[in-house]
């Protein structure tokens, strides 16, 4: 079946402004997890979801950082008021159970605030 | 916090075993993971090992785990070109943890 998708595959804003990333997980998939990746770093967890529990928000940056999903579907992660620190790729993985999970990663959105 | 360490860099000759280290700090991690991430790619999950093993193999992988001293490697034999990556690992900690923690990554490149 198909993978993890994110769209957009690149994003360049200009600072300021607010973005909005999608991922759609793979069907079935009840856990929903966003990182991001700064240049020449290892990934950083930014929020969770599991079924219709209240998300994990513990690793947002700041109250500029939001994310929504419905159900189990597709999630929106949102950035506003963009800075420069922002740039990264933002990566998307889904995992069928939060205990045995094993996540499966989208491609990322590469975000660029210019 | 947690904190997981690689080593950055790593090259070896094509046909060479490769094998990547990384340790960790909490004790408490119950699943480790390797990860592969090729230019412009996402994550591609390699393998993974629960904490209560201390060797799992996959083909050409080896991934030994020495929980006393929090130390996990990946073996790579008979490495090739495409074998050329970052390679992660990344671990889950015991009941409540959401998230993975990962490390800055190894970049493997490969000589032919």
């Amino acid at each position: 079946g198909a993978g993890v998708s994110q769209s957009p595959s690149n994003k360049v804003t200009e600072k300021g402004k607010d973005v909005e990333l999608r991922c759609d997980p793979i069907s079935g998939h009840t856990a929903l997890y966003w990182y991001r990746q700064r240049l020449g770093q290892g990934l950083e967890f930014l929020i969770y979801f599991q079924g219709n529990s209240a998300p994990d928000k513990s690793g947002l940056p700041s109250d500029r950082f939001s994310a929504e999903r419905t159900g189990e579907s597709v999630s929106t992660l949102t950035i506003q008021r963009t800075q420069q620190e922002d740039s990264a790729v933002y990566l998307c993985a889904s995992s069928f159970t939060r205990d045995t999970d094993t996540q499966y990663f989208g491609p990322g959105t590469r975000l660029t605030v210019l | 916090g947690e904190d997981v360490e690689q080593s950055l860099f790593l090259s070896v000759r094509e046909g060479d075993s490769s094998v990547i280290n990384c340790t960790y700090t909490d004790s408490s991690s119950t699943y480790l993971y390797w990860y592969k991430q090729e230019p412009g790619a996402g994550l591609q999950l390699l393998t993974y090992i629960f904490s209560n093993m201390d060797m799992k193999q996959d083909q050409r992988l080896t991934v030994l785990l020495n929980k006393k001293d929090k130390h996990l490697s990946l073996r790579i034999a008979d490495t090739q070109t495409g074998d050329s990556a970052i390679y992660f690992c990344a671990e889950k900690m015991g009941t409540g943890a959401n998230n993975l923690f990962f490390g800055t990554g190894t970049r493997l490149t490969v000589i032919p």
